[in-house]
């Protein structure tokens, strides 16, 4: 089965460019995450969807960023415009619930990362 | 609100010794679900192994058990027979619980740590 897909594995940009980042979840998961992973600030949570639907943002640094799912199979966040603190490598995890709020075993599935280094 | 620590940046273990990573944890629920993932020098994250907090038993996967102390808050990661595979950061996860009683989906993660495992 393939995992979360991550595109690009790599993006070199120029302070003040946009970056957009895409993620392909695991197909039939119901929830999707971005993380982001510094030396500094460790694995943040910056969003997460259920069902498409965002349920928290308030990992989202600032108004820079957003995150979209428009539907099951994709998700992309975007960062415009970039700043060189924005430099970090971002995941996409995906994870299945089935609707069971009390379920605390499902892990989450990381896709390979994208290292974003703006300059 | 719920905090991980994860108190050795880093360690070493001779190859086929057992090594315990320390992760202890802060949270007010009765019902959370601790996790330990693995990242190895490539980036990628590896789910390992989980336990609920109202698991009777430690949990087990292959080389990898969890020393879980609930009294005490930890939940310390245990690789027995070390391979030079092993080495690798790892990371332990707790995932929040809500007040009501059932679970968001987030997972909050330690500052990891770092193992090295001599031939």
């Amino acid at each position: 089965d393939a995992g979360v897909i991550q595109s690009p594995r790599h993006e070199v940009t120029e302070m003040g460019q946009e970056v957009t980042l895409r993620c392909k979840p695991i197909s039939g998961h119901d929830y999707l995450f971005w993380y982001r992973q510094t030396m500094m600030r460790g694995l943040e949570l910056l969003i997460y969807f259920n069902n498409n639907v965002p349920i928290d943002d308030s990992g989202m640094p600032e108004d820079r960023f957003s995150a979209k799912m428009p539907n099951a199979s994709f998700s992309t966040l975007k960062i415009q415009p970039s700043e060189p603190r924005d430099s970090a490598v971002y995941f996409c995890a995906s994870s299945l619930r089935k609707g069971r709020t009390r379920d605390m075993n499902s892990p989450l599935h990381f896709g390979n990362g994208t290292r974003l280094t703006v300059t | 609100a719920q905090k991980i620590t994860q108190t050795q940046p880093g360690m070493f273990v001779q190859e086929k010794e057992a090594v315990t990573l320390d992760c202890t944890y802060d949270t007010s629920d009765p019902s959370y679900g601790l996790f330990w993932y693995k990242q190895p020098s490539s980036g990628e994250m590896i789910f390992l192994i989980y336990q609920g907090s109202y698991d009777q038993q430690n949990a087990t996967e292959g080389r990898y058990s969890l020393n879980f102390q609930k009294a005490r808050k930890s939940a310390n990661l245990v690789i027995s027979a070390s391979q030079l595979g092993d080495s690798a950061m790892y990371f332990c996860a707790m995932r929040e619980a809500l007040r009501r009683g059932g679970a968001t989906n987030k997972l909050i993660f330690g500052t990891g740590t770092l193992l090295a495992v001599q031939p």
